[in-house]
């Protein structure tokens, strides 16, 4: 069965600092892999997904991922972090061979942004 | 594109009683999505219909729960004979057609609070 791990509950930056999220998955095959942020009292959003192709995948609010397969992670990262990147973030991978819809998703970051 | 509505956005109900959640899918998406989200966790997935058909079930949802899609369009979850274990935030999601790596567009959720 495929698993995802979100390493830290808690990430705190300052404003302008790097963030660095990461998960790790575990999958018999190259999953699909997807990192979703939660605003509070909001359902989940999609930030970017990876399926195939470039293994450095550019999503949404200027944050990236990128696949590696031999460390079998999927970290989400982001140059200079914005009071508006606070929220809760998840990672997700859905399996591609057994045709499952569903999405196994990890535990989850919050990402506080200190001024 | 209106999103995904869930209603009600909040539910108080005593143990033993019945609730029952309605999500209005985007429309044209033919897959929805139930999951379930408790406090510092992530999404645990409940069920998913393909149309008006109920595809996969969860081990998390007991005979206590119920997911009805009539005509493909909303949906309606119940819980029977609630307990306080099943205080959480109830999450629905459609997707269009297509393979594992289509993403989910996720309502803002039905929090359930059991006294």
């Amino acid at each position: 069965a495929q698993s995802v791990t979100q390493l830290g509950s808690h990430v705190s930056v300052s404003e302008g600092a790097l963030v660095l999220l990461r998960c790790n998955y575990s999958s018999s095959v190259p999953p699909y892999l997807f990192w979703y942020v939660q605003y509070p009292n909001q359902g989940l959003q999609l930030l970017l997904k990876y399926t195939t192709g470039a293994t450095l995948v550019k999503g949404i609010n200027g944050f990236e991922a990128e696949f590696k397969k031999s460390e079998t992670s999927f970290h989400l990262t982001k140059p200079s972090a914005h009071m508006s990147d606070a929220a809760e973030y998840f990672c997700a991978v859905s399996d591609p061979d057994t045709g499952r819809r569903a999405l196994t998703f990890g535990s989850g970051t919050r990402l506080q942004v200190q001024p | 594109d209106t999103g995904v509505s869930q209603n009600p956005r909040h539910k108080i109900t005593k143990r033993g009683q019945n609730v029952t959640f309605r999500c209005d899918p985007i429309s044209e998406h033919n897959r929805l999505y139930w999951y379930r989200q408790t406090l510092g966790q992530g999404p645990e997935f409940l069920t998913y219909f393909q149309n008006e058909a109920q595809l996969e079930k969860s081990r998390l949802l007991s005979d206590r729960f119920s997911a009805e899609r009539p005509k493909g369009s909303f949906s309606t979850l119940e819980i029977q004979r609630t307990e306080q274990g099943d205080s959480a935030m109830y999450l629905c999601a459609s997707s269009p057609g297509g393979g594992p790596n289509s993403p989910l567009h996720f309502g803002n959720g039905t929090r359930l609070t059991v006294t």
